[in-house]
C-alpha cells in the first residue's frame, strides 16, 4: 500500500541553525501538508500546498518557515533559524484531490526535531 | 475558531470489552471528520473518515458516528484487543483542507 515517507526520522540541531525536513508524498496525490505536534500537545496545522504554491498557512507558519516541492516527488519544510520552541514532531501529509471532494489525509511517520 | 475536545483523556479496559470514545467540536460547519490512531512516537494512521452528509462509517470492529448539528462524534470499538492500545485522535476539516485535532484519548486494553 502506498505511504507517505519522511526523512530523517530524528534531527538534533543547535538553536539558530537551519533545518530541512523532507517528505515524499503518495505519488498520485496533489495536496500536501505539514503539521507539528509538540510533546504532550495537540497536532497543529502549519501549511497546505497545492499546485506549487501555499494554499493556506497558520499563524505558526511565520517567516522562518518555508515549503518547497523541488522536484516531482519531494516536499520539504525548511526552518531558517531554529528556536528551542520549534522542538516537536513534524508530520507531512498528502491527499489525492483538493477542494470539492472530501478526502482522507494520509500522514507520514514524522520527524522528531530537537533544538538545543 | 474551531475547538475539538476528546473525552476521556485516558481509558483502561479489559480485553473483549466494547467501548466508546467521544469527540466534540464547537463549530458545526465542518466538511468531514476523521478518526486517527497514533502509536507512541509514531505517525498517524487514518481509521475512518465521515463526510458531513453522513451519519456513520464502519470498518471492521470500528464504527464512527457523526451528529453535526450537536457537534459530536463517537468512535465505537467492539471486542477490544490489546493491539488496540494506542491514542485515538479526532480531527475535523472545515472546508479549508486543514485538520483541527483534539488532544486524543489514550486507550489501554489489558489482556
Amino acid at each position: 500500500e502506498p505511504e507517505v515517507t519522511q526523512t530523517p526520522s530524528h534531527q538534533v540541531t543547535q538553536m539558530g541553525q537551519e533545518v530541512i525536513l523532507r517528505c515524499v508524498p503518495i505519488s498520485n496525490h496533489l495536496y500536501f501538508y505539514w503539521y507539528r505536534q509538540i510533546l504532550g500537545q495537540k497536532v497543529e496545522f502549519l501549511v497546505s500546498f497545492y499546485n506549487n504554491e501555499i494554499s493556506e498557512k497558520s499563524e505558526i507558519f511565520d517567516d522562518q518557515f518555508s515549503v518547497e516541492r523541488p522536484d516531482g516527488s519531494n516536499f520539504t519544510l525548511k526552518i531558517r533559524s531554529t528556536k528551542l520552541e520549534d522542538s516537536a514532531m513534524y508530520f507531512c501529509a498528502s491527499s489525492e484531490y483538493p477542494g470539492l471532494v472530501s478526502e482522507t489525509q494520509y500522514f507520514g511517520p514524522g520527524t522528531r526535531l530537537l533544538v538545543l | 475558531k474551531q475547538e475539538v475536545t476528546q473525552i476521556p483523556a485516558a481509558l483502561s479496559v479489559p480485553e473483549g470489552e466494547n467501548l466508546v470514545l467521544n469527540c466534540s467540536f464547537t463549530d458545526s460547519a465542518i466538511y468531514n471528520l476523521q478518526w486517527f490512531r497514533q502509536d507512541p512516537g509514531k505517525g498517524l494512521t487514518s481509521l475512518l473518515l465521515i463526510q458531513s452528509s453522513q451519519r456513520e462509517q464502519t470498518s471492521g470492529r470500528l464504527n464512527a458516528s457523526l451528529d453535526k448539528s450537536s457537534g459530536r462524534s463517537t468512535l465505537y470499538i467492539a471486542a477490544s484487543q490489546p493491539g488496540d492500545s494506542a491514542t485515538y485522535l479526532c480531527a475535523v476539516e472545515g472546508g479549508s483542507e486543514k485538520l483541527v485535532f483534539g488532544k486524543g484519548t489514550k486507550l489501554t486494553v489489558n489482556p
